[in-house]
């Protein structure tokens, strides 16, 4: 089964307007983190924003929110106010405790800005 | 307090030749992750290093692939006789510890 799931290959918003990215998560971990980072045509990831899993608050960054429902083992990020600058690729990751703490990365999203 | 640097940015290689891959972790940092990204795909994990050891090497595959991180210099990712499919961006990432993960601007490799 897979991780991190992002069914939203691509998606458009106006300007100024918000935009939500969704990411589902499978694990049975007790203790994990969701991770959301920005890829841009340059190619660097970028991070976004983090979500512990005892966090009870939805985390924030600036213009950034991650919408935490732990029972529906959801974790979507959204973006207000988006910018031209925002248009890029959005992936969403998953760190599960243990040894490794390697991440999963979902297969991500294109997000395009229209000005 | 410099990032992650990878090096080179950009590789190109023949069928056959060998590849390597530079990561120097950020200061003080001693957990490295290569990760693979495929074009039009998200990240995916092939290795784990600490100094001088390997933690854990569930993604890399079984063959050509070799990683490394010695006691003093950059982590390496060596890719022998490399073949098309290997062609992809190839990122490192460094943590303090068991938490986020910074990543380098990742090398692309494009085999012709």
């Amino acid at each position: 089964a897979q991780k991190i799931t992002q069914t939203q290959p691509g998606m458009f918003v106006q300007e100024k307007e918000a935009v939500t990215l969704d990411c589902t998560y499978d694990t049975s971990d007790q203790s994990y983190g969701l991770f959301w980072y920005k890829q841009p045509s340059s190619g660097e990831m970028i991070f976004l924003i983090y979500q512990g899993s005892y966090d009870e608050q939805n985390a924030t960054e600036g213009r950034y929110s991650l919408n935490f429902q732990k029972a529906r083992k959801s974790a979507n990020l959204v973006i207000s106010a988006s910018q031209l600058g925002d248009s890029a690729m959005y992936f969403c990751a998953m760190r599960e405790a243990g040894v490794g703490n390697q991440f999963y990365f979902g297969t991500g999203t294109s997000l395009t800005v229209i000005p | 307090n410099a990032g992650v640097m990878q090096n080179p940015r950009h590789l190109v290689r023949r069928r056959g030749q060998e590849a390597r891959l530079r990561c120097s972790p950020m200061k003080g940092h001693s957990h490295v992750y290569w990760y693979r990204q495929l074009p039009e795909e998200g990240l995916k994990f092939m290795v784990y290093l600490q100094k001088e050891n390997i933690i854990d090497e569930s993604g890399m595959p079984k063959e050509r692939f070799s990683a490394e991180f010695p006691k003093e210099g950059p982590s390496i990712l060596r890719i022998q006789q490399v073949v098309r499919g290997d062609s992809a961006a190839y990122f490192c990432a460094s943590s303090p510890g068991p938490a986020e993960q910074f990543f380098g601007p990742g090398t692309r490799l494009t085999v012709l």
